[in-house]
């Protein structure tokens, strides 16, 4: 089966250290998701890329937070500086309305 | 802007039993709706979506759901559960012809199979 594939899975750091998210997109699904997840809030719709341009990234605080797809085959989040409000399960999701959006398993973010 | 309502937050049924869980959405223009599965440390699986057509839609693992466009829901049922089916259940909303690919969660509902 074709899935979306994220790294790192887990990923524990120090407050004000950089972090980067990597996402594998299914080939072919011209249309890339990332959510956020926390227990408070649930599941929060950060940004999404169609054909790899930005379409909307209103649901991400723009002063810490990057998202990029530099090739159809990567989509990245960056969180600089972190903070300990981040820390959560971050999800990539391609795909589409008609065939179904596919999420990754999410890296789980610890920022202490 | 659409949101997502699912009415209960945890559900236990015990197992063979039937169970339904309620979502209800909002939205000013026509919608996609779609159930997704989250098994714990997992990421989140599609049950199910609706698109158009008939409103009853059938989705993997034995579960269905139906589109009510006058009361806004779309219900997730199953007529037999399995311990198997303990997970966390998310509604999800679309509109494609707003202009927004993104979803929409609901919070989640937690259902409890008990033996």
């Amino acid at each position: 089966d074709a899935r979306v594939t994220q790294t790192p899975r887990h990923k524990v750091t120090e407050m004000g250290q950089e972090v980067t998210m990597r996402c594998q997109p299914i080939l072919g699904h011209n249309t890339v998701f990332w959510y956020r997840q926390t227990m408070m809030q649930g599941l929060e719709l950060l940004a999404y890329f169609r054909n790899r341009a930005p379409l909307d990234d209103s649901g991400m605080p723009k002063d810490r937070f990057s998202a990029e797809m530099p090739d159809a085959t990567l989509a990245t989040l960056k969180i600089q500086p972190s903070e300990p409000r981040d820390s959560a399960v971050y999800f990539c999701a391609s795909g589409s309305a008609f065939g179904g959006y596919t999420f990754g398993s999410g890296t789980r973010l610890t920022v202490v | 802007a659409q949101s997502v309502t699912q009415l209960d937050s945890q559900v236990p049924v015990f197992e063979e039993a039937p169970v339904e869980l309620r979502c209800n959405y909002s939205s000013s223009v026509s919608v996609y709706l779609f159930w997704y599965v989250q098994y714990p440390n997992q990421g989140l699986q599609l049950l199910l979506k609706y698109l158009s057509g008939s409103t009853l839609v059938k989705g993997i693992n034995g579960f269905e759901a139906e589109f009510n466009k006058s009361q806004t829901s779309f219900h997730l049922r199953k007529p037999s559960v399995h311990i198997s089916d303990t997970a966390e259940y998310f509604c999800a909303v679309s509109e494609p012809g707003g202009g927004a690919d993104g979803l929409t969660f609901g919070k989640g509902t937690h259902l409890i199979i008990q033996p």
